[in-house]
């Protein structure tokens, strides 16, 4: 079974500042992807990256980068210089190939505020 | 990118009464959607896996004949909360992965059940 543990259930920061969430997940699948999405308060989840299991090179896409380590099992994601338009819930995910389709096990999200 | 809709965003019901949810992807084929419900600061759970042709597979709990699905097209697929109670009250997300890139999934922008 797959699991995905994100341990911050709440995240205040001041505007500017940079913040790391945290993402562990569980699976024995030796192929499996890994994902962030950030939901707002109007509740649409917004996809904003995969990663395959075979694939550990992090990757930067403007303020936000993502750090996987398949040593530790976990998938961080940073965001530098926060603006309030970040703040939202973010869900880690996890989905393995099965039966043809890809479910999605997600985390139980962290909240992330940011203040101005 | 790829589009999911629904329909509709948000209903007010009475309980008893049968609610139907529309899942579109308007811009390509989905042969298999998935349904989530999320309770308030809760995190996504799924509920069932709705199969174009075929009969949907429904996650341990969830009861198959309360929650309908039915996948008539490539881009349609509906869930019919039956019979509804102030329980079913929730956030109802589908989603669907592009044909070809099975890996990621596009959400919709989720319906909003009140059952009075």
């Amino acid at each position: 079974a797959q699991k995905v543990t994100q341990a911050q259930t709440e995240i205040s920061v001041v505007e500017k500042e940079d913040v790391t969430l945290d993402c562990v997940y569980e699976t024995r699948d030796t192929t499996y992807y890994l994902f962030w999405y950030k939901q707002p308060p109007s509740g649409e989840l917004v996809f904003l990256i995969r990663r395959n299991s075979f694939d550990e090179q992090n990757e930067i896409s403007g303020r936000y980068s993502w750090n996987f380590q398949k040593s530790t099992s976990s998938f961080n994601f940073t965001i530098t210089a926060s603006q309030v338009v970040d703040s939202a819930v973010y869900f880690c995910a996890l989905s393995v190939p099965g039966a043809g389709s890809y479910q999605l096990t997600f985390g139980k999200g962290t909240k992330l505020s940011v203040i101005p | 990118g790829a589009v999911v809709s629904q329909h509709p965003s948000r209903v007010i019901c009475k309980s008893g009464t049968s609610v139907k949810i529309e899942c579109r992807s308007l811009d390509f084929q989905a042969t298999t959607m998935f349904w989530y419900r999320q309770f308030p600061k809760k995190s996504l759970m799924l509920m069932a896996t709705s199969n174009e042709g075929s009969k949907a597979t429904y996650e341990q709990g969830v009861e198959k004949d309360k929650f309908l699905i039915n996948h008539a097209s490539l881009t349609l697929s509906t869930l019919t909360v039956t019979s509804a109670h102030p329980e079913d009250s929730s956030f109802y997300i589908c989603s669907a992965p592009l044909a070809g890139v099975v890996e990621t999934q596009y959400f919709g922008p989720g319906t909003r059940l009140l059952v009075l």
